[in-house]
């Protein structure tokens, strides 16, 4: 079974700075998607970053990037330039890309991100 | 806004009732997904459907059921609550199965169970 593990529990970083989230996962597929959530104090799920596992190149969005690195099994989450709005919880998540098979999102336990002004 | 509504925000019961949380899916979404986010158990994966048919099964307990309807709304029932099943329970949606591209699911912003 797929298991996703996030070491950090809770993070700070101060406004405009860089921070990064670490994220392993342990599968026996050679083919999957990874994906980072944010959970806002409103605990709306918010998908910010998706990454194929057979792409080499790593995803970015905006000041969102990942380090992807498939023999690891580690896929971690950069933000740079920090903002206020960017405090949330922080799941990374793991999906089977095989079709026909269930489709369903295995969760890590989150990184609580502070952001000081 | 994802697209995806859940009914209702807010839930309050005692232990023993059964309660019906409800869904429904964006616009041409198939699948349907149950999650249940508590603090000791963290995100955790109930149950899916897809159109209509149940497709996989998580962590769900035997006093929980679901059904998709044809209109592909979903409802999760649950029964003889807990002190423990007191969560938050999202609902997504994804256009197909997995394996079709991102097949990206679209989070509700959930109902927030209380059990008493």
């Amino acid at each position: 079974a797929q298991t996703v593990t996030q070491s950090q529990p809770e993070m700070s970083v101060q406004e405009a700075e860089t921070v990064t989230l670490s994220c392993t996962y342990d599968t026996s597929e050679s083919d999957y998607y990874l994906f980072w959530y944010k959970q806002p104090p409103s605990r709306q799920m918010i998908l910010v970053i998706r990454q194929e596992a057979y792409k080499q190149q790593n995803a970015t969005e905006n000041r969102f990037s990942v380090n992807f690195q498939k023999a690891a099994k580690s896929f971690s989450l950069k933000i740079s330039d920090s903002q206020l709005g960017d405090a949330a919880m922080y799941f990374c998540a793991y999906r089977t890309s095989y079709g026909g098979s269930q489709g369903n999102l295995i969760f890590g336990k989150g990184t609580k991100l502070s952001v000081k002004p | 806004d994802s697209g995806v509504t859940q009914t209702p925000k807010h839930l309050i019961t005692a232990t023993g009732q059964r309660v019906t949380l409800r869904c429904s899916p964006r616009s041409g979404d198939l699948s349907v997904y149950w999650y249940q986010q508590s603090l000791d158990q963290g995100l955790q994966f109930l149950i899916q459907y897809y159109n209509g048919e149940e497709r996989a099964k998580g962590n769900i307990l035997e006093r929980f059921s679901a059904q998709q309807f044809p209109d592909l709304h979903s409802e999760l029932n649950l029964s003889s609550l807990e002190l423990g099943d007191s969560a938050l329970y999202f609902c997504a949606s994804s256009r197909g199965l997995a394996g079709s591209s991102y097949n990206e699911q679209f989070f509700g912003p959930g109902t927030r169970l209380t059990v008493l």
